[in-house]
């Protein structure tokens, strides 16, 4: 299957939950990036995975934790969610330069 | 401090006209790329661009890499409504190795 899947694609929580997000690297790729991107914004890095090992990391909270699986697959984990993380999060796979990106999540925080 | 600029945030034009956008920064990149996101969907990669003073084209769409490779533009000629949309550029090799990052974006609406 070609292409970046991310599941869910849109989601509601309350303020405190945690939240699990989803991705499914394009084949072949063994590398995933984590992006938030907010209304009216360009995404911002959250963190990056190399072959099931975090190799990255932006100006996220610890809250922000993520794996990626042998088979390249990804979750992206937020604890104690806040209004403000509210936005759209994007997966990206790649194998050399540029990147895939999914559909992406958009959570809203109430 | 935000080490992209994406230049002019918001551009509403005539089907037919030509336009430019621009991405500066300070910093030195490995290799920039350019985006075309739309609504409720994730970024789709245009070009990437390596060497400084490198030009592409992709049909309508030019992409010129700075000799310096600190900036880069995108012109499109002829401008289509089919070419609305929100126009990212992405750099790699500033901070950590190959990890990306993104301006904010230039939003264009091209009305028929």
């Amino acid at each position: 299957e070609t292409g970046v899947t991310q599941s869910p694609t849109h989601l509601i929580k309350t303020r405190g939950q945690q939240v699990t997000l989803r991705c499914s690297s394009q084949s072949g790729h063994n590398t995933v990036s984590w992006y938030q991107q907010a209304l009216g914004q360009g995404p911002q890095f959250i963190f990056q995975y190399y072959r099931e090992e975090e190799n990255g990391r932006g100006n996220f909270p610890p809250r922000f934790s993520g794996l990626q699986f042998p088979n390249y697959s990804s979750e992206l984990n937020v604890n104690a969610l806040e209004l403000d993380d509210s936005a759209l999060y994007l997966c990206a796979s790649s194998l050399d330069f540029g990147y895939t990106f999914g559909s992406g999540t958009r959570l809203t925080v109430v | 401090t935000q080490l992209l600029e994406q230049s002019p945030q918001f551009l509403s034009i005539q089907e037919g006209e030509n336009l430019t956008v621009y991405c500066n920064s300070s910093s030195v990149f490995s290799s920039l790329q350019w985006y075309r996101q739309e609504p409720g969907e994730g970024p789709v990669l245009l070009v990437t661009v390596v060497t400084g003073g490198e030009v592409k084209k992709l049909k309508r769409l030019t992409f010129q890499f700075g000799d310096a490779r600190k900036d880069s533009s995108l012109h499109i000629t002829a401008a289509q409504p089919g070419d609305t949309g929100l126009y990212l550029c992405a750099g790699a090799g500033i901070i950590r190795d190959d990890k990306i990052i993104f301006g904010k974006g230039t939003r264009l609406h091209i009305l028929p």
